[in-house]
């Protein structure tokens, strides 16, 4: 079956610094890839995907590339700011034949400090 | 526009006890999804509907949860005889219902169940 693993965190860095957050998966097929963001007190949120190899999906800073020789989809920022504090999701989502659902990796708490 | 929308958005509840948990989707999604977000299962997927079909349930815990979707809209989740192992997050998701695997699923906020 379909499975997405993530660093586990906490992650703590001062403002500023460079983050990665790996993410690897397991897939049958072909999936489209997503990170999604929780903010303290609020619902998840779509930051950013990827639906073909070799593919980068970026938004707000925030980079990932679909490495399908390697299944991966590291995100990655090269200057965190106190408001990136928030716990990341790498997900997959494949074919309707194999389930709409998407596959969640465990989450990443992210603290940036000032 | 307004986005995924649930409620209530906290419930607390005694062990043996039914609860239903509402979600209304963005105006025009036929596609919603329910997941659950706890502790020590991280975010799983529970039951997804699309339009008119028979909806998927693959990720139903057990009997005790189920779902329905009225008027291809608004969908409740109900929980039976709840258990401590039921308190989580649970989530709603909808989409467009392309079926196609590049589209986005939007969250709502999501309604924090707590089994007492």
């Amino acid at each position: 079956g379909n499975s997405v693993t993530q660093m586990e965190g906490p992650v703590t860095l001062s403002e500023e610094a460079f983050l990665t957050i790996n993410c690897t998966y397991t897939a049958t097929g072909y999936p489209s890839l997503f990170w999604y963001v929780q903010y303290p007190g609020e619902g998840l949120q779509l930051l950013l995907k990827a639906t073909k190899a070799d593919d980068k999906g970026s938004n707000k800073g925030f980079e990932a590339t679909y490495r399908k020789e390697t299944t991966s989809f590291h995100l990655e920022k090269g200057s965190v700011q106190v408001s990136d504090s928030a716990v990341y999701f790498c997900a997959l989502r494949e074919l309707k034949a194999a389930g709409n659902k998407l596959t969640f990796g465990g989450g990443t708490r992210v603290l940036v400090k000032p | 526009g307004a986005g995924v929308s649930q409620s209530p958005s906290n419930k607390v509840t005694e062990k043996g006890k039914d609860v239903e948990l509402r979600c209304d989707p963005i105006s025009g999604h036929t596609a919603l999804y329910w997941y659950r977000q706890s502790l020590g299962q991280g975010l799983e997927f529970l039951i997804y509907f699309q339009g008119n079909s028979a909806p998927d349930k693959s990720g139903l815990p057990s009997d005790r949860f189920s779902a329905e979707r009225t008027g291809g809209s608004v969908s409740t989740l109900t929980i039976q005889r709840t258990q401590q192992e039921d308190s989580a997050v649970y989530l709603c998701a909808s989409s467009w219902g392309q079926g196609n695997p590049k589209e986005t699923q939007y969250f709502g906020p999501g309604t924090r169940l707590l089994v007492l």
